[in-house]
């Protein structure tokens, strides 16, 4: 059983490029979630969805957009890396209302 | 404001030792959920409990117990006897419930990061 896969698993930027990390859940789940893990900060919600076609802000958003074009996907875009976003990210998912979320195994992201 | 609090950033403990993470939160709301995730050294992160805030039985599962007391708001977690394998760091999490499309973000502490030495 694949869960909720993300790629790429690590990945290495230079300040000012972008790219897209992608989540896709296998288990046909509404809520999906992107959070990012700095030391000593637990995780923090960055963006999350209620549905296909719908995303909304989290706690930290600046500096990210999301899309959820396809009810299994969720994608995260850096659009200019900064060095602040060094960051282990998480995306999970869950069905509804309060059910525990599964997670990915992470993406780690490091921006010189 | 952070909703969930957890104190201890770091305890170490010799393994059989019984060991109790403190979590307290913070909420406005009646109805809302409560969970503990575990963090192995290998950086994914398992679900260990959900609680909501009617149901304030302790509950237990082999060598892991939950102590939930709304008057203090507090969700400790306990580990009995613990192991080498019980290293990891150790978050709590708040979920408020809202409407549909407020979506059901967890809100979590800073972890609590557990060393089990033999």
């Amino acid at each position: 059983n694949a869960g909720v896969t993300q790629t790429p698993k690590f990945r290495v930027l230079k300040t000012g490029q972008s790219m897209t990390l992608l989540c896709a859940q296998d288990m046909n789940h509404e809520y999906m979630y992107w959070y990012r893990q700095d030391p000593g900060m637990g995780l923090r919600l960055i963006h999350y969805s209620v549905g296909e076609g719908t995303t909304a802000k989290g706690e930290v958003p600046d500096g990210y957009n999301v899309s959820r074009l396809k009810k299994q996907n969720f994608l995260l875009g850096l659009e200019s890396a900064a060095p602040s976003q060094t960051s282990v990210y998480f995306c999970a998912s869950n069905p509804f209302s309060n059910q525990p979320q599964h997670f990915g195994d992470g993406t780690r992201l490091s921006i010189l | 404001a952070q909703k969930v609090t957890q104190a201890q950033t770091e305890i170490s403990v010799v393994e059989k030792e019984d060991v109790t993470l403190d979590c307290v939160y913070e909420t406005r709301d009646t109805t809302y959920y409560l969970f503990w995730y575990k963090q192995p050294p290998s950086g994914e992160l398992v679900f260990l409990i959900r609680r909501n805030s009617f149901d304030e039985q302790n509950e237990i599962s082999g060598r892991y117990s939950w102590n939930f007391q709304k008057s203090t708001s507090s969700f400790n977690f306990t580990i009995t006897a613990s192991q080498v394998v019980d290293s990891a760091v150790y978050f709590c999490a708040l979920s408020e419930a809202r409407d549909s499309n407020s979506g059901y973000a967890l809100n979590f502490g800073k972890g609590t990061s557990l060393l089990v030495t033999p």
